[in-house]
């Protein structure tokens, strides 16, 4: 089964904080997103990346970086929290595709973060 | 470009009873459409896909969705809602072929089923 896991589930921070949440898959997937949940909005994405050092802006980029150093790890930063930054944020993963469709996106668990 | 409405925000059903949440997309190209589930301080869950083939699509724990390119929808439905059905559900698009794999979310339905 394809796991991914999410560095904490819930965290605090305080307004201007430099904050880091870690995503690590354990399928070797190409494929790697950021996404925000908020009560009737869905999932927006932040970021993606598709390869290791490669990375592209989703929706709302604004006021969050991404890296991707190795394959497994894909990591959302905060650069200075900000309390309409408090948000459920989910990582998920997918397998690169050439041509013929598009794979399934596996969720990690969720990280739910709230900026004080 | 692509994307999802979910046409309801809330569906309640009583136990035993149908299920339909309903969904339309918009694709420039041929679409890839999902059904994610989200239950209560979970992690999304595949339900179904399709991608090309049988446009009537089966899932896991008795759900099933079918593609009508001509009402460009995706309803999901259920022929008798049981309590561990409810959850929140996404309706997703992709654009098929797409190598970056893309999903674009709808805002979701939640689903409440009275005993």
């Amino acid at each position: 089964d394809v796991k991914v896991t999410q560095s904490s589930r819930y965290l605090v921070k305080r307004t201007g904080e430099k904050v880091f949440l870690e995503c690590v898959q354990d399928m070797d997937h190409e494929n790697m997103f950021w996404y925000r949940q908020d009560p009737g909005l869905g999932l927006r994405l932040i970021y993606f990346s598709y390869d290791v050092k490669m990375k592209e802006k989703g929706d709302i980029p604004e006021g969050y970086s991404v890296s991707r150093e190795k394959k497994e790890r894909f990591s959302l930063i905060l650069e200075s929290a900000s309390t309409n930054q408090t948000s459920m944020y989910l990582c998920a993963s997918s397998l690169f595709r050439l041509a013929g469709g598009t794979d399934t996106q596996y969720f990690g668990p969720g990280t739910r973060l709230t900026v004080l | 470009a692509q994307s999802v409405t979910q046409l309801d925000s809330h569906v309640s059903v009583s136990e035993g009873t149908p299920v339909l949440l309903r969904c339309n997309y918009s694709s420039s190209y041929s679409p890839s459409l999902f059904w994610y589930v989200q239950h209560p301080n979970k992690g999304l869950q595949l339900l179904l896909k399709y991608t090309s083939a049988a446009t009537l699509v089966k899932g896991i724990n008795g759900f099933e969705a079918e593609f009508k390119k001509s009402e460009t929808s995706f309803h999901l439905t259920k022929p008798s809602a049981h309590m561990s059905d409810a959850a929140e559900y996404f309706c997703v698009v992709s654009e098929r072929g797409s190598t970056l794999g893309r999903l674009y979310f709808g805002r979701g339905t939640q689903l409440t089923v009275w005993p």
